[in-house]
């Protein structure tokens, strides 16, 4: 069971152009990760989100926790060639006191000059 | 200065033999986990230790066995490697058992042929 349903998978876009990559689920989490992957490498956190309703920015990028924290956005605004690699978000669950992090399957980004 | 470290970068072997993984961080974190990610992309725990006991072990064949001889090292050993074992492994540590920003490894891409 996927608990995490991401999308797109896949987004090819021209530099410049806006985008939004969705985060959904029907369960619950403590808090919500948002990760970026380069090809070779490790998964690097870009924000965590936690209380319902948050909006967190970083430059460019602007991630939003649902309400009910069941879902999450990113949006990319003006992407850059820089902006291209896999984003993956994952919801934290709590369990006898430790947590555990549950990923969706990515989405694979590429910004073309 | 690296952060977390895995060796080696790639492992290709055959099937049924037994090889191992070793992951080190330097981040003087309590926490350390081992993932597996696919070939499409989708990222899942398998294990996770904090300062050298199991606290989450994710349904993961017994043939899969880590070992933590102190809270900085966690290595996987994998018996009798099937061929579905092929995949990336990454190590990750993190300062808490929730709340605390994981930080990956590298990855090492285990081929079983």
């Amino acid at each position: 069971t996927q608990l995490l349903e991401q999308s797109p998978q896949f987004l090819s876009i021209q530099e410049g152009e806006n985008l939004t990559v969705y985060c959904n689920s029907s369960s619950v989490f403590s808090s919500l990760q948002w990760y970026r992957q380069e090809p070779g490498e490790g998964p690097v956190l870009l924000v965590t989100v936690v209380t319902g309703g948050e909006v967190k920015k970083l430059k460019r990028l602007t991630f939003q926790f649902g309400d009910a924290r069941k879902d999450s956005s990113l949006h990319i605004t003006a992407a850059q060639p820089g902006d291209t690699g896999l984003y993956l978000c994952a919801g934290a669950r709590l369990r006898g006191g430790s947590e555990k992090l549950v990923f969706g399957k990515g989405t694979k980004l590429t910004v073309n000059p | 200065d690296t952060a977390v470290s895995q060796t080696p970068k790639y492992l290709v072997t055959q099937m049924g033999n037994d090889k191992s993984i070793k992951c080190e961080q330097n981040l003087g974190h309590d926490t350390m986990y081992w993932y597996k990610q696919d070939s499409k992309k989708f990222l899942k725990i398998m294990f996770s230790y904090n300062n050298k006991e199991l606290i989450i072990n994710e349904t993961v064949p017994n043939r899969f066995s880590p070992k933590s001889p102190d809270k900085a090292h966690l290595n996987l050993h994998i018996n009798s490697l099937e061929l579905g074992d092929s995949a990336v492994y990454f190590c990750a540590s993190s300062q808490m058992t929730s709340g605390g920003t994981q930080y990956f490894g590298p990855g090492t891409r285990l081929t079983v042929l």
